[in-house]
Order: C-alpha cells, then sequence, then structure tokens
C-alpha cells in the first residue's frame, strides 16, 4: 500500500520568507497529488492538484513542484503570513477513473508562521 | 452556495453502542467519501459512494457501513463501538471526474 512520509515536526517560519514543505512516497507513481490545508476542529480544504507529466503548479502565493523519478512534491509557500498557520496535507490518489479513489494522506506538517 | 454539511458536530457514546453520522454534500457534487481522522493523524479513507453504491473501501472492518440516498446525502453507521474508533470523522464530495475535494468540518464522535 501507499505511504506518505510528511515533516512530523512543526516548522518555524518567520513572516515574509518561503516556507517549503515535503511530501515523500513509497510505492506506486500517483496518477494525482494534492494539497490540503487543515485548521484545528476543521476538514481539510483542497489548495492545489498537480497531475503526474506536471512539474509544476502555481496559485497565487503557492507553489507545488512533482519530481515522480524522486517520488517527492514540494509545496511552497512565500511571502508568508501568520494566517498562513495551519497543518498542510499531502494526499495521493491513483486516479484510476472516475475519482474513485480513495485519498491516502499523509500526517501532515505543522506550519507556524511567526510575526 | 452550502458546502459540505454534517450533523451532529460532537457525539459522545457508550462502547458497544452503534452510531450514524450524516452528511449533505456540496451542491452539484455526487460523490462522496468518509474519512476517519485521529488526533495527529492524518485522514484515513473510510469508503467512498456514487450512485448509491459503495464504489471503493478502505482497510476499516465490517463494522462501518453506509448509505447514500437519491438526493446524493449520505450516512456513516458504525456498530458495535470501540474505544478506538474515537475520531473526527470527516465527509467529503466532489463530481465524479473531478479531483479536488469539498470536506465538512466532521463529527466529533468520543466512545467512553
Amino acid at each position: 500500500s501507499q505511504k506518505i512520509e510528511q515533516n512530523s515536526e512543526a516548522l518555524n517560519i518567520q513572516e515574509g520568507k518561503t516556507a517549503t514543505l515535503t511530501c515523500n512516497y513509497t510505492n506506486y507513481s500517483p496518477a494525482y497529488l494534492q494539497w490540503y490545508r487543515q485548521d484545528p476542529g476543521r476538514g481539510p480544504v483542497f489548495l492545489l492538484l498537480i497531475r503526474e507529466n506536471e512539474k509544476e503548479k502555481r496559485k497565487e502565493r503557492l507553489k507545488v513542484t512533482f519530481d515522480t523519478t524522486l517520488k517527492q512534491s514540494l509545496f511552497h509557500i512565500t511571502a508568508s503570513q501568520p494566517a498562513d498557520s495551519a497543518t498542510y496535507l499531502c494526499a495521493l490518489d491513483r486516479g484510476s477513473g472516475g475519482g474513485a479513489d480513495g485519498l491516502t494522506f499523509g500526517k501532515g506538517t505543522h506550519l507556524i508562521i511567526q510575526p | 452556495d452550502a458546502g459540505v454539511t454534517q450533523s451532529p458536530t460532537h457525539l459522545i457514546k457508550t462502547r458497544g453502542q452503534q452510531v450514524t453520522l450524516r452528511c449533505s454534500p456540496k451542491s452539484g457534487h455526487d460523490t462522496v467519501s468518509w474519512y476517519q481522522q485521529a488526533l495527529g493523524q492524518g485522514p484515513q479513507f473510510i469508503f467512498q459512494y456514487y450512485e448509491e453504491e459503495e464504489r471503493q473501501r478502505g482497510n476499516f472492518p465490517d463494522r462501518f457501513s453506509g448509505h447514500q440516498f437519491p438526493n446524493y446525502s449520505s450516512e456513516l453507521n458504525v456498530n458495535a463501538l470501540l474505544l478506538g474508533d474515537s475520531a473526527l470523522y470527516l465527509c467529503a464530495s466532489n463530481r465524479l471526474f473531478i479531483y479536488g475535494y469539498t470536506f465538512g468540518s466532521g463529527t466529533r464522535l468520543t466512545v467512553v
């Protein structure tokens, strides 16, 4: 079965700097990789999706890279703000058609942006 | 446009009891998935429903069952509750073939 590793320790970043979060996976290569944000007591919120044939995806201050050779995705938040503090989850699905695959999530990385 | 709605928000049950959790998907979504999230862990996939059928199931025992109704809403049932079933139960919806799931805020289940 698929295993996902994310930085399990909290990541402390100074406001205005770029935060970089790592997601490593084993076994099969997913067709899609997704990143979610989760605040305490809330459900995850979808941020970005990147396909296996895409190297990079951007959305405003967010950037995701996907290296299927290294089996790794990097998630960047540029010009970080205290409001970006949250847990960020990496999730994979196999894209085997029809969106019928359940997501496999990592444990998440707790990001703290310090003023 | 309402997102995913789950009820109840909190629930306390005794070991051995049964529980039913409810989910209304986001308007326009036809697929509903359920996840269990223990404290400090990522969500774990339980199962997914489309057209009132279970399409795929994660590694959960038969004590976990579900249902999807013609209006796409869904229920998660857990029988013979164990202490280890205490968790945040999340419902997620999407349109088939469209990725990027919308999650509800979850139901916090405590088994005592």
